[in-house]
């Protein structure tokens, strides 16, 4: 079943504003991946945390690997109308690479 | 390249129809996945193949069947449709972890079946 409790479920923003998300987990996962799901279009990888405490970024977003190794965090700076989509957490099982991935959190921007 | 393609990309079926939903992918990937989507439940594995000819169960297994008889493809067949099976269906592949780029998956563009 369900492993990843990723929240908020739905975040509806003034563009500019910044964003935040997280995901955690009852278990330790080596292994932590944020996808974005624009609308009618399959979802992307945006950012891949391999080690805990880990901090990355990719242009406005910025996410954290737990010390624990049982949850992350996303964060988007400066919202903009095309960060609109479903932002996904998931954690990779190691065989077969298969992942398991949180609910998704809605994100909507206003212009 | 034209990445992760899935056929139909709509397709609406009565109950105890059956129908096949076809994945290609021209990256080379030894792993391939077929993922369902249901709003609020994320994407859930129904099955997937580590390399051709071979293929094993996800989460949600139950009423699907698959085939990997050639690497570029991966088939996602229901025997006998039910209602509980509309939703969204994607496609995925990835190169193996032996082959060191494990975690990337890139995804299709999905197909919306509806079930009468």
């Amino acid at each position: 079943g369900q492993q990843l409790n990723q929240s908020p479920q739905s975040m509806f923003i003034q563009e500019g504003e910044d964003v935040s998300m997280n995901c955690t987990s009852s278990s330790i996962f080596n292994t932590w991946l944020w996808y974005k799901q624009d609308p009618g279009e399959g979802p992307v990888l945006l950012i891949a945390l391999y080690k805990a405490g880990e901090l990355t970024s990719n242009g406005r977003l910025t996410a954290q690997f737990g010390i624990t190794r049982k949850d992350s965090f996303l964060n988007i700076s400066a919202s903009i109308p095309s960060d609109v989509g479903i932002y996904f957490c998931a954690v990779v099982m190691e065989y077969g690479n298969k992942l398991v991935f949180g609910a998704g959190t809605i994100l909507r921007v206003k212009s | 390249n034209a990445g992760v393609t899935q056929t139909p990309k709509f397709r609406v079926l009565k109950t105890g129809q059956s129908m096949t939903l076809l994945c290609a992918q021209d990256m080379n990937h030894e792993y391939m996945y077929w993922y369902r989507q249901d709003p609020g439940m994320g994407l859930r594995l129904i099955h997937y193949s580590v390399g051709e000819g071979t293929t094993a169960k996800g989460e949600v297994p139950d009423g699907y069947n698959v085939s990997r008889l050639k690497k570029q493809n991966f088939l996602l067949g229901l025997e006998s449709a039910a209602p509980s099976q509309t939703s969204v269906y994607f496609c995925a592949s990835s190169y193996s972890i032996v082959s060191g780029g494990a975690d990337t998956q890139y995804f299709g563009p999905g197909t919306r079946l509806t079930v009468l």
